[in-house]
């Protein structure tokens, strides 16, 4: 069966203190790696979509990685406009365009 | 260029009842996917109509339902509701074949269950 961890469940930073989210995962056969960013009380944004090991996408301070086992979302002197929760969810390549999400990353950052 | 939207915003039912959910895909798109969100947790997959046709469904039992309309809207219902039931009901839209998997998700219907 499909797995997705993410680590840590929390984490808080202070603003400009660079760090990584981490997510594992176990799926055979692997259509894509998705990042979402989630705002209290609404729905996902989409961040990024990786597909193969190797595979590096940026946006502003973030940076998404991807290998065979994981993928960072490596987040660059951060501002409290971050905060958010990151959820990380992976496609498999036999169950159509269903999500498999993992619980997600409630990041704090602060002034 | 419209993204997703969802109606209603939040919605208070009592147990037992039933309760439909509506959505409206982003423009272009014809795939329309539903998840289930509980506090604290990641969404998860209920399923997903393409054509007028369920295509996928997660592990979600028989009294969750849904709909697809020609227009590509959407709506998921769910009878005898339990207090379970309680949480944010996402909606998310893709291009099927498009090349690209993106699903962009509404603002989602916060449903409590009393």
């Amino acid at each position: 069966e499909d797995q997705v961890t993410q680590s840590p469940e929390a984490l808080r930073l202070q603003e400009g203190e660079s760090s990584s989210l981490n997510c594992s995962y176990t799926v055979s056969g692997l259509r894509g790696l998705f990042w979402y960013r989630q705002d209290p009380g609404k729905g996902p944004e989409f961040l990024f979509t990786l597909y193969s090991a190797g595979e590096e996408k940026e946006k502003e301070r973030l940076k998404a990685t991807l290998t065979k086992k994981e993928s960072f979302l490596h987040i660059t002197a951060p501002k409290p406009e971050d905060s958010a929760t990151y959820l990380c969810a992976v496609q498999h390549s036999n169950s159509g365009y269903a999500l498999n999400f993992g619980k997600g990353t409630s990041l704090l950052v602060t002034p | 260029d419209a993204g997703v939207t969802q109606s209603p915003t939040h919605l208070i039912k009592t147990r037992g009842q039933q309760v439909t959910l509506r959505c409206s895909p982003k423009s272009g798109h014809d795939t329309v996917s539903w998840y289930q969100q509980a506090l604290g947790q990641g969404p998860q997959f209920i399923f997903q109509y393409y054509e007028e046709e369920e295509r996928q469904r997660g592990n979600f039992p028989d009294r969750f339902s849904g709909h697809q309309f020609p227009n590509y809207s959407s709506e998921l219902n769910v009878n005898a509701l339990l207090l379970g039931d309680s949480a944010l009901y996402l909606c998310a839209s893709n291009k099927r074949d498009r090349g690209s998997n993106e699903q962009f998700f509404g603002p989602g219907t916060r449903l409590t269950v009393l």
